[in-house]
């Protein structure tokens, strides 16, 4: 059973536009949720995260968005530039499993310039 | 500050012997995580390290699958008579567990290992 889930396996959005990428998770006890970005050949990077007291996060062109009712997160990256290409997975966890972070399987964007 | 490293960055052996990959951790991380990234798939959890505790093994794929973390810091991920499914991105990560952005996880750089 997959707790953390991300149904589009590739967004491919113009340079300048929005990207918004989803996730679903199914446990509601997770109370923290991180996007990490992982370009090819490199281990992924933290980029933003949000922990479930709040519903926004916001740093720089990048903002995650938290709907607990739904559980649901997403990731709005605007305006969209080329060296945003890389894929993004986002991960949850709950603090009685600390550290042990559900990873989903990734969303390749793809900015053209 | 040094990241966290993991070598080999590739290893290539024949099906049935044994790897070691290691993994060296941002120092006063007390946590360690390892993770394997097969071709096209998501980060599937392996093992998880904290401090003194037992590791949490839920994750390892088979009794093939080994590890161990030395005075709390450097980690050996060991597989013994390795099979072509194995084949795969093993990535190390660790973090100061605690509270907010504390559980961040920063990532090695992975070994890409390939048995044929």
């Amino acid at each position: 059973d997959q707790q953390v889930k991300q149904n589009s396996p590739s967004l491919s959005v113009q340079e300048g536009r929005i990207s918004i990428l989803n996730c679903d998770y199914t446990n509601s006890m997770f109370d923290y949720f991180l996007w990490y970005k992982k370009y090819p050949a490199e281990g992924p990077t933290f980029l933003i995260s949000i922990s479930s007291i709040k519903d926004k996060n916001e740093d720089g062109r990048f903002t995650v968005f938290l709907n607990k009712s739904a559980k649901h997160l997403s990731l709005h990256i605007v305006p969209s530039q080329p060296g945003d290409s890389a894929v993004y997975f986002c991960a949850a966890l709950y603090n009685t499993n600390a550290g042990k972070s559900t990873f989903g399987d990734g969303t390749t964007l793809t900015v053209k310039p | 500050g040094a990241g966290v490293s993991q070598s080999p960055s590739n290893k290539v052996t024949e099906k049935g012997k044994d790897v070691e990959l290691r993994c060296d951790p941002i120092s006063g991380h007390t946590a360690l995580y390892w993770y394997r990234q097969s071709l096209g798939q998501g980060l599937e959890f392996l093992i998880y390290f904290q401090g003194n505790s037992a590791p949490d093994k839920s994750g390892l794929p088979s009794d093939r699958f080994s590890a161990e973390r030395t005075g709390g810091s450097v980690s050996t991920l060991t597989i013994q008579r390795t099979q072509q499914e194995d084949s795969a991105v093993y990535l190390c990560a660790s973090s100061r567990p605690g509270q907010g952005t504390e559980e961040t996880q920063y990532f090695g750089p992975g070994t890409r290992l390939l048995v044929l």
